[in-house]
Parts: C-alpha cells; sequence; structure tokens
C-alpha cells in the first residue's frame, strides 16, 4: 500500500523538551516537506527538502530542525526553541515531474 | 517570496447554489495552481490543479480559472452537496522549485 505516513498520530510535549515526528514515504518521491497548521489558518512551510542529504528553511523554520538521510524519511524535531508548538503538523511529498503534493494524515503535537 | 491571498475566509451556500473562492498570487514566476479540499481532521487532498499553459480546466462539477495578467486564480464548485463542505485551499508554486505556497483557507458549508 503505497503512500506517506506519519507518525504518532497525537504526541504531548513538556515544555522543555524536543520532540521528532516521523515522516515515511514510499512513493519513491525526490522532495519532502513539512507544513504548520493551526487553527482556522493555512498551512505555513516550515522545511523542505528536494534531494537526500540537502534541505532548505521554509517561511516559520525557527525552533525546528530537520535531517534528510534517506530518500524515504524526513522526520522533524520541534525543539524547546519553540514557543509555540502547539499545532497540527503535515508531511508531505511529491515528484519533480507531477508536481502534485501528497500529504500524510498528519501529527497533532500539544504542549502540557 | 511568494504570498498567496484566499478570499472568502467563510462561505455558506445553499445545496445545489454555486460556490467560488478567490485566490491573489505575488510571484509572477509561479506556474503551477493546486486546489486542496481539507474534511475536519483529516488531510487535505489534491481535488484540481491548473498550470500556467491553460487558463481554465474542468473536472465534473469543479473549474478552475486563471488569470496570469492579474495574478489571480478561482474555484468554482457547481450544484453544491452537503459533502462539498470543507475547508479548501489555494496555492502556487514555480515548477523549478516545487514548493507550495498556501493561501489562508475557505471554510466552506453546504446547507440543506
Amino acid at each position: 500500500d503505497g503512500g506517506i505516513t506519519q507518525s504518532p498520530k497525537y504526541l504531548f510535549r513538556k515544555e522543555g523538551q524536543n520532540v521528532t515526528l516521523s515522516c515515511e514515504q514510499n512513493l519513491n518521491h525526490d522532495a519532502m516537506y513539512w507544513y504548520r497548521q493551526d487553527p482556522g489558518q493555512g498551512l505555513r512551510l516550515i522545511y523542505y527538502s528536494q534531494i537526500v542529504n540537502d534541505f532548505q528553511k521554509g517561511d516559520i523554520a525557527e525552533g525546528y530542525s530537520v535531517s534528510r538521510e534517506k530518500k524515504e524519511s524526513f522526520p522533524l524535531t520541534v525543539t524547546s526553541a519553540q514557543k509555540n508548538p502547539t499545532a497540527f503538523y503535515l508531511c508531505a511529498s511529491s515528484t519533480g515531474r507531477s508536481l502534485e503534493a501528497f500529504f500524510g494524515q498528519g501529527t497533532r503535537l500539544t504542549v502540557v | 517570496g511568494e504570498n498567496v491571498e484566499q478570499h472568502p475566509s467563510t462561505l455558506s451556500v445553499q445545496e445545489g447554489d454555486s460556490a467560488v473562492i478567490k485566490c491573489t498570487y505575488s510571484d509572477s514566476a509561479s506556474n503551477y495552481f493546486p486546489w486542496y479540499k481539507q474534511e475536519l481532521g483529516k488531510r487535505p487532498q489534491l481535488i484540481i490543479d491548473i498550470r500556467s499553459n491553460v487558463g481554465e480546466k474542468k473536472d465534473q462539477r469543479i473549474a478552475v480559472t486563471l488569470n496570469k495578467t492579474a495574478k489571480h486564480f478561482s474555484l468554482h464548485i457547481t450544484e453544491t452537496q452537503p459533502e462539498d463542505s470543507a475547508v479548501y485551499f489555494c496555492a502556487a508554486s514555480r515548477a523549478a522549485g516545487n514548493k507550495l505556497t498556501f493561501g489562508g483557507g475557505t471554510r466552506v458549508l453546504v446547507k440543506p
């Protein structure tokens, strides 16, 4: 079953802790993205990667970090430097040919 | 960078009527314009897209129009049904960079 999988679906973090959100795809897509969605708002780009071992900051990268060691995987770490991390996080992937972005089911992160 | 504005933020229509959502973009180099539908708590899914070499595209009850000179594009849904109730996002990207910039979203409610 091909697709893009995010885990966990729900995540609770204590203030001051780093947490890592997982994103895996078996679509053989080169590009992967992380977006943040706040209630009633659009999707804002955190980081993106067009190729393995390379990634670029998006519009709201402060307080986040990523790695792209494998084509299939693009984990996002929310660090303690992110002051307002409670949000819905969406991972996506795409190929250069079709341009269509496929989204994972999302991870809802809550700071407690 | 690219900036995408989307209006209205909420739209309530009677079942069977049409719904129109409008987006403007700032980067004249953008040439790919997708529309995503997001149902409550779920992932965004592509419903239609258009590239800059065409002015209009239709798929059953939905259509998208693009005016490159004015830098705006619109989503038209005809004969609306209750299952059309969702949040709709427009987006824009340059084909080469493949990074999608999203509008703020439109919450559409179709009243029976």
